[in-house]
């Protein structure tokens, strides 16, 4: 079964507002990363937090990790219409040497 | 540095036919990870390899085969081909030389897109 399961499943919003989406996981980890998608490309790296990080940032964007709850939330402000993709996270384990990945946030930006 | 590049972009080949994938990592990566993409199953992992070496490995039939080079470039191969082999197969390269180096940052290759009929 997926380690991380994304939340919500498809968002669609207008540009210029802000993108949340939440990934939830089960087992203690030792990081999560988010990864973009474009249309069936590859996937983009965009960032990587620790389990003993608690905030990221990265241009528009901001990760969160809340081990106590086991999730994480990526927040795209000011959205563009180049950030309609679809959004991943994967999450790294003690028990496991591969990335499990969650089944995405496909997110659509109305001009 | 250029990225990491996948051969061919686009592949048609029919049922019992066999298929080799190509690809190359970002220079000075070792670690090449495969994945296959597919709407119903998402992302699922198939091998690594590291320094010419299958270091683990996912649930695939052992129709799914790679290996990598010594120069990193990695093939992987599928023999006897399925239609449910349809997807979009992903590697990825890492600069972690460490037996986690998949938990680190991936770099992605824009895929091979295999269409079996």
């Amino acid at each position: 079964s997926q380690q991380g399961e994304e939340d919500p499943q498809a968002l669609s919003i207008q540009e210029g507002e802000n993108a949340t989406m939440n990934c939830s996981y089960k087992t203690s980890i030792n990081n999560l990363q988010w990864y973009r998608q474009n249309s069936g490309r590859g996937l983009v790296h965009l960032i990587l937090i620790r389990s003993n990080e608690r905030e990221k940032h990265s241009g528009r964007l901001r990760v969160t990790l809340d081990t106590s709850k086991k999730s994480s939330s990526l927040l795209i402000t000011a959205s563009r219409a180049a950030d309609t993709a679809s959004y991943f996270c994967a999450t790294g384990m003690d028990s496991n040497y591969q990335l499990i990945w969650g089944a995405g946030t496909k997110l659509i930006i109305k001009p | 540095k250029a990225g990491v590049t996948q051969t061919p972009r686009y592949l048609i080949k029919t049922r019992g036919q066999q298929v080799t994938l190509s690809c190359s990592p970002i220079s000075g990566h070792r670690s090449v990870s495969w994945y296959q993409q597919t709407p119903g199953q998402g992302l699922q992992f198939l091998f690594e390899y590291f320094s010419e070496t299958q270091r683990n490995k996912g649930n695939f039939p052992g129709r799914f085969s790679g290996r990598q080079f010594s120069n990193s470039r990695s093939e992987m191969n599928v023999s006897t081909l399925e239609l449910g082999d349809s997807a979009l197969y992903l590697c990825a390269s890492s600069s972690t030389g460490t037996s986690y180096a998949m938990q680190e940052t991936q770099y992605f290759g824009p895929g091979t897109r295999l269409l079996v009929l």
